[in-house]
């Protein structure tokens, strides 16, 4: 059963500060790693995607993989109330037929004015 | 905008009834797949399509099944609805370039 783990939150952080939201997973043979923010009533929405160690910034947010700890971090720098959001961690077997995603239970980010 | 549309927005159905969920998938993008977002959950796969035919399924009995058009559109279909079928039900494109997947606005079931 492969499985993703997020800590559900609410984890709260001051305008500003750096958001730090992680995520595990089970499946070593996992190739490729996204993060979605959902707002609420509406449909995931992608804004990272890695593939390789290491970290990938774009803008505010960077993500970081250790495919070693099978550990996927999401930071998001200078945090703004719009960024209140549930984050959902998600994987990809990229070597099995077809892209079929395995999503974790999403962490819910709030950015306190 | 993620060129990837939805049909209905909402709906209401009683336990036993059958669904029949639309989406429309962004040009380019010849694999489609269908999620299962109960409340305060994450996205749960059901099974993706690849030129008009099944190549991946979750952990979801026969009676969800779906259909692939040439003009890559797509159906969900739920027989004999039961009450734990209430959820937000996502439809996701997938880039070839990069395998990412871009999902609609959802269709959000209530079985009562």
């Amino acid at each position: 059963q492969k499985e993703v783990e997020q800590n559900s939150g609410p984890l709260s952080v001051p305008e500003g500060a750096i958001a730090s939201l992680n995520c595990t997973y089970s499946d070593r043979v996992s190739q490729s790693f996204f993060w979605y923010r959902q707002y609420s009533g509406k449909s995931p929405e992608l804004i990272m995607s890695i593939y390789s160690n290491g970290d990938k910034e774009d803008g505010r947010f960077t993500a970081q993989l250790n495919k070693a700890s099978q550990y996927v971090s999401l930071l998001i720098r200078d945090s703004q109330p719009s960024d209140s959001a549930t984050y959902l961690c998600a994987v990809n077997e990229r070597e099995t037929a077809g892209n079929m995603l395995t999503f974790g239970g999403g962490t819910r980010l709030m950015v306190k004015p | 905008e993620t060129g990837v549309t939805q049909s209905p927005t909402h709906l209401i159905k009683t336990r036993g009834q059958q669904v029949t969920l639309r989406c429309s998938s962004q040009s380019g993008h010849n694999t489609v797949s269908w999620y299962q977002q109960a409340l305060g959950q994450g996205p749960q796969f059901i099974f993706q399509y690849y030129r008009e035919e099944e190549n991946g399924r979750g952990n979801f009995p026969p009676r969800f099944s779906g259909l692939q058009f040439p003009n890559y559109s797509s159906e969900l279909n739920v027989n004999a609805l039961e009450l734990d079928d209430s959820a937000l039900y996502l439809c996701a494109s997938t880039s070839r370039a990069t395998g990412e997947l871009f999902f609609g606005e959802g269709s959000r079931l209530t079985v009562l």
